[in-house]
């Protein structure tokens, strides 16, 4: 399956700034997606980003407080704007690849970071 | 709305024995369904997929699917207490986009 090298692994941050995560992956793939996980709850897709164009975001999640990069087939980033408490959690990105047997496949997740605005 | 039921447990099963763990969905059109696990601290990895209805096998897991009833299940053999984590059930909804429950946590007792 596909390995994706997720960083920073961890912040702290003060309201108002930003933060942007980057995501590497091993090999090209097509589309690459961000998660947001919040403390106790079920991962929500934030936006899917396809090499080459604009990304695409779900309902609640705007580009501005969320822009995202897709420069190349292997790199992504996710910067969250303007941070507020309420932007604390764990952000993860994605991509389709085989699961931990090649009979399935389906999402691999980066390692996540855990944002902490204070 | 679309959702994806799951009781969010714990689940405590003692180690060797079979762990049943559920899913309901609410979105009829569904086609792609899949288990992944959560250790505490880590990010997800994924166990199982499965597009048809009925039974599939990989180890010690197995994966049940019931489109008409919505309903679509995850069966760990031979538990162990490595198999303590939490496990998120997920349903694709047509293009990329794909809803997670809240997960289940289970318990395996050595």
């Amino acid at each position: 399956s596909a390995v994706i090298s997720q960083k920073p692994s961890r912040d702290i941050c003060q309201r108002g700034t930003s933060l942007t995560i980057q995501c590497q992956v091993d090999s090209q793939v097509t589309m690459m997606f961000w998660y947001r996980q919040q403390p106790g709850q079920s991962l929500t897709l934030i936006a899917t980003a396809n090499q080459g164009s604009e990304a695409t975001y779900e309902s609640g999640f705007v580009i501005d407080k969320f822009p995202i990069s897709r420069p190349n087939l292997t790199f992504s980033t996710l910067t969250v704007s303007n941070m507020s408490p309420e932007d604390s959690s764990i952000y993860l990105c994605s991509v389709e690849s085989e699961g931990l047997s090649q009979a399935n496949y389906g999402y691999t997740f980066g390692s996540g970071t855990r944002l902490t605005v204070v | 709305q679309k959702e994806v039921e799951q009781n969010s447990g714990p689940l405590s099963v003692p180690e060797g024995a079979i762990a049943s763990l559920n899913c309901t969905y609410s979105d009829r059109g569904s086609q792609s369904f899949f288990w992944y696990r959560q250790y505490s601290g880590k990010s997800p990895e994924l166990i199982m997929s499965i597009y048809s209805n009925g039974d599939k096998e990989d180890g010690r897991f197995t994966a049940q699917l019931n489109k008409a009833s919505q309903y679509v299940s995850l069966l760990i053999r031979d538990s162990q207490p490595s198999d303590s984590a939490t496990y998120l059930c997920a349903v694709n909804t047509g293009g990329f986009k794909t809803i997670f429950g809240a997960g289940t946590r289970l318990f395996v007792k050595a």
